[in-house]
């Protein structure tokens, strides 16, 4: 089934550790996004890739860091992972420049750090 | 700076209609959409709205006033799987996405 594949699911981390969540589309599209969502708030965009080869910072990056080296793949690395990092994360994708730029979501990473 | 207010929770009854309302403050306006999440899961495209008036898909309808910053996502016939969080969101000048917080919807038999 096409669409988008974030791993892990779920994951319990030390403070201190690094982590990368993973991120793979087969749909083709060119631009990625990694959002956290936690309660309460709307989602926030950490990083984005309009195309592969180029990446942005959102609006919380830090922390943060993502590289895009072909058009399928989009990893979120953590460097040294904090609790406030408790978080969902999704991962999604969407085609700049036709019909509406609607995002694709994967299933989301539930990552705690304690 | 930049702002989506919806309301933070709603109920409603099996079969009745309801509408979420989302108001926006954003610099610029390229397009507002609508996002169903149910719980535990990853939000799912509803609708996109970027010239006034009303877009109708089966049973949700999306309203946009550009004049007065406004939108509403109307929900007829609900049927107990519309229990969920809905999300509205807007494409900022930089073609960047606002997200409100979003409205979890309950409904009751």
């Amino acid at each position: 089934i096409a669409g988008i594949t974030q791993a892990p699911t779920s994951q319990i981390l030390a403070a201190g550790r690094r982590m990368t969540l993973r991120c793979t589309q087969d749909m083709r599209h060119n631009a990625m996004y990694w959002y956290r969502q936690d309660l309460g708030l709307g989602l926030r965009l950490i990083h984005y890739s309009n195309t592969a080869g180029t990446t942005g910072k959102g609006e919380v990056p830090d922390g943060y860091s993502v590289s895009r080296a072909n058009t399928d793949d989009f990893p979120l690395t953590l460097a040294s992972a904090v609790p406030s990092q408790t978080s969902v994360y999704f991962c999604a994708s969407s085609v700049q420049g036709e019909g509406t730029g609607e995002l694709f979501f994967g299933e989301g990473s539930r990552l705690t750090v304690l | 700076g930049q702002n989506i207010d919806q309301p933070t929770e709603m109920t409603a009854t099996e079969g009745a209609i309801v509408q979420i309302n989302c108001t926006y403050q954003t610099s610029g306006f390229n397009g507002l959409f609508w996002y169903q999440q149910h719980a535990g899961e990853a939000p799912t495209f509803l609708s996109y709205n970027v010239l006034d008036g009303l877009e109708e898909k089966g049973r949700f309808s999306s309203f946009l006033s550009r004049s007065k910053g406004y939108s509403y996502l109307l929900l007829k016939e609900l049927q107990m799987k519309d229990s969920a969080s809905y999300l509205c969101a807007v494409r900022d000048s930089n073609y960047q996405l606002i997200w409100g917080a979003g409205t979890k919807l309950i409904i009751k038999p």
